[in-house]
């Protein structure tokens, strides 16, 4: 079972909302990442969590704010969000940090 | 920063007809992966690739991994409609992020 799940699939949100984006895997993987992707470009790294600490920050906003409140669990909480943030968030899992990534199916986010 | 030169940029496809295509870097990978997304969905692990020289098939499809650890190809054969789709490769150095290529944009000739 290679599956990661992420929820909503869609999410509107008004800039001045607060909400959250949720992944879960259960292959005991203990790495975890978000990335962010616009159309037809590849996707972009926003954070990694290795062995549930996170381990890379590629200087995304702090209204971005991630957290992994166990080893199968992934959040990424939003906040003040700009319509420029509108995209499809990707939550990706692997072994560990040395190991090929595996992708949820998204949540298309956008911000009005 | 690091960067991957993916070729073509798009492609039409004919079904039954053979498709290729390639990443370069400038820079040695220790991993190589390819990638398949369908439109409104994540990325779907196509082919891992782990030593210089390696040859994997995984059905239709097979990727090599360069013997200079800098490029790698995949290539597939008949295909068929359900191909479509945008293709990245990956590359990764031990232990680092993804880089990945500007994706192959693979369409339906009508």
């Amino acid at each position: 079972d290679t599956e990661v799940t992420q929820t909503p699939k869609h999410l509107v949100m008004g800039m001045t909302n607060k909400k959250s984006l949720k992944c879960e895997q259960h292959m005991g993987h203990r790495a975890m990442y978000w990335y962010k992707q616009k159309a037809k470009k590849p996707p972009e790294l926003m954070f990694v969590y290795s062995y549930e600490k996170l381990s890379i920050n590629e200087s995304v906003p702090s209204r971005f704010s991630p957290e992994c409140p166990n080893s199968s669990l992934l959040n990424l909480h939003l906040h003040a969000l700009q319509p420029e943030d509108s995209a499809l968030y990707l939550c990706a899992s692997a072994v560990d940090p040395t190991y090929e990534q595996y992708f949820g199916p998204g949540t298309r986010l956008t911000v009005t | 920063g690091q960067q991957l030169n993916q070729s073509p940029q798009s492609m039409f496809i004919q079904e039954g007809e053979d498709v290729s295509m390639n990443c370069t870097s400038s820079s040695i990978f220790n991993t190589w992966l390819w990638y398949k997304q369908d439109p409104g969905e994540g990325p779907v692990l196509l082919i891992a690739l782990y030593k210089a020289g390696e040859l994997t098939s995984n059905g239709r499809l097979t990727a090599q991994f360069g013997i200079t650890r800098k490029d790698s190809f995949l290539n597939i054969s008949a295909s068929i409609p359900s191909d479509v789709g945008i293709y990245f490769c990956a590359g990764q150095q031990y232990g680092n992020k993804l880089v990945f290529g500007a994706g192959t944009i693979l369409r339906v000739k009508s």
